[in-house]
């Protein structure tokens, strides 16, 4: 694999139901993040993990948790989700030069969530 | 605060038409600047950055230049392909890696 890699790809789920997204990258990146696009909304930084620890969280509702066990791994957990939570979710990955405004983000194919 | 203005879409074009979409942003300092492509289906991809003023961004036929005085960063491309059919998204960066973007911009070429 190459990349960064999301899986699963589509995934429905009931508002009751407990599910998590994962994100790996395979570019020996130091930062990673979650992005939500909805429809006809820009994308929604949501998470960022610095050298495997949570930099910023952008007032998103707890019932998304993220995890970070390693550099190479993004999970995203979630439970009792509503139905405006539909929405494509992104990872991305960058090599976090923190002098620097120039990190180019690598992002994943994202995740498609629907839930009824 | 720090925001990314994109021109509204849907655009729609011709093949071999040229191409502009409108990119300003509000941010402090001297940010810098993408685009990113999103194809059906698929993630973000870079397609052209520039990380200074003056700078000029440049792939696959597409151009962007870095204008701090009108602080803005126009896409262009003077031949346009079905092939480029996508999402486009403008976007600045800051320290420690935190990108802005704007809220898309939908293109559809027709042969």
């Amino acid at each position: 694999e190459t990349g960064v890699t999301q899986t699963p790809r589509h995934l429905v789920m009931g508002m009751t139901n407990k599910k998590s997204l994962k994100c790996e990258q395979h570019l020996g990146h130091n930062a990673m993040y979650w992005y939500k696009q909805s429809a006809k909304k820009p994308l929604e930084l949501m998470f960022v993990y610095s050298l495997e620890e949570r930099v910023e969280n952008n007032s998103v509702p707890s019932r998304f948790s993220p995890e970070c066990p390693n550099s190479s791994h993004l999970f995203l957990h979630l439970h009792t989700l509503q139905p405006e939570d539909s929405a494509l979710y992104l990872c991305a990955s960058s090599q976090d030069r923190v002098s620097s405004s120039y990190n180019e983000q690598f992002f994943g194919p994202g995740t498609r969530l629907t839930v009824l | 605060g720090n925001s990314v203005t994109q021109m509204e879409g849907p655009v729609t074009l011709s093949e071999e038409a040229f191409l502009t979409i409108n990119c300003t942003y509000t941010a402090t300092g001297y940010p810098s600047l993408f685009w990113y492509v999103q194809y059906p289906g698929e993630g973000l991809q870079l397609l052209l950055k520039a990380t200074k003023a003056d700078d000029k961004g440049s792939n696959k036929g597409f151009e962007a230049t870095y204008r701090k005085e009108t602080t803005s960063f126009h896409l262009e491309k003077g031949s346009v392909q079905v092939s480029d059919s996508a999402v486009y998204f403008c976007a600045f960066g800051t320290s420690y890696g935190k990108l802005t973007f704007g809220q898309g911009t939908i293109l559809t070429v027709h042969p």
